[in-house]
């Protein structure tokens, strides 16, 4: 079945500094992959779109200067969180469709905390 | 916003059928309807999905109403391993972004 991966599971890192998050699909080519947030208790929140070779569609509030967004092939999209604060810690998971009529995949997850 | 409504909770003995149920009154007729579910501290898993007719697999059941208005995920036999929050989604698939909305808090009491 199609796998997405997810690296790193979970990461904690100073406030201030940025934070790289990677989904890559392992078994099939996705032009586009999907970024959600999930806080505590909460449901999935859609950030942006990751579009293969052209610029992510942030929904809105999404500030797209903080979470940068890079798709660069048809197997890897990337999330950098930049200058990350307390308020940043959250869950970020993504996800990408193997195609029409299929379902989607998730990864496991990335749980982020900026001390 | 999402566009399907669910139960916030639903308890279900363990061994036992459990019937998860979904209102999507403003579907469309090229949306996919998809029930994913999720985990303490996992992402999203897969469930199952269809168009229009009911669907069958190892997981479960779905059984779409004929207005396509509503649906149902059935889970055959409950298990503990089954607890978890249930998404019901509508979706074009592939590039089309999914919104999830609350979904069902299922409990399984052995």
């Amino acid at each position: 079945g199609a796998v997405v991966s997810q690296h790193p599971s979970w990461v904690i890192c100073k406030s201030g500094t940025s934070v790289k998050i990677e989904c890559r699909s392992l078994d099939f080519q996705a032009t586009t992959m999907f970024w959600y947030r999930q806080f505590p208790k909460q449901s999935l929140m859609l950030m942006a779109t990751s579009n293969e070779g052209s610029k992510a569609t942030y929904e809105q509030g999404v500030e797209k200067d903080k979470f940068l967004i890079n798709h660069a092939s048809l197997t890897l999209s990337t999330l950098t969180v930049t200058s990350a604060h307390p308020e940043d810690s959250s869950f970020y998971i993504c996800s990408a469709a193997r195609g029409e009529g299929y379902g989607y995949t998730f990864g496991s997850g990335t749980r982020l905390t900026v001390v | 916003d999402a566009k399907t409504t669910q139960p916030n909770s639903m308890e279900s003995n363990e061994e036992e059928p459990v019937h998860l149920p979904c209102n999507h009154s403003t579907i469309s007729g090229t949306d996919y309807i998809h029930w994913y579910r999720q985990l303490p501290s996992q992402g999203p898993e897969y469930v199952i999905h269809g168009l229009t007719s009911n669907v069958n697999n190892r997981m479960a059941s779905l059984a779409i109403a004929e207005d396509r208005k509503s649906s149902t995920l059935i889970l055959h036999r409950a298990t503990l391993r089954d607890a978890a929050v249930y998404y019901c989604i509508l979706s074009l698939g592939r590039d089309d972004k999914i919104i999830f909305g609350k979904g069902t808090r299922l409990h399984i009491l052995p």
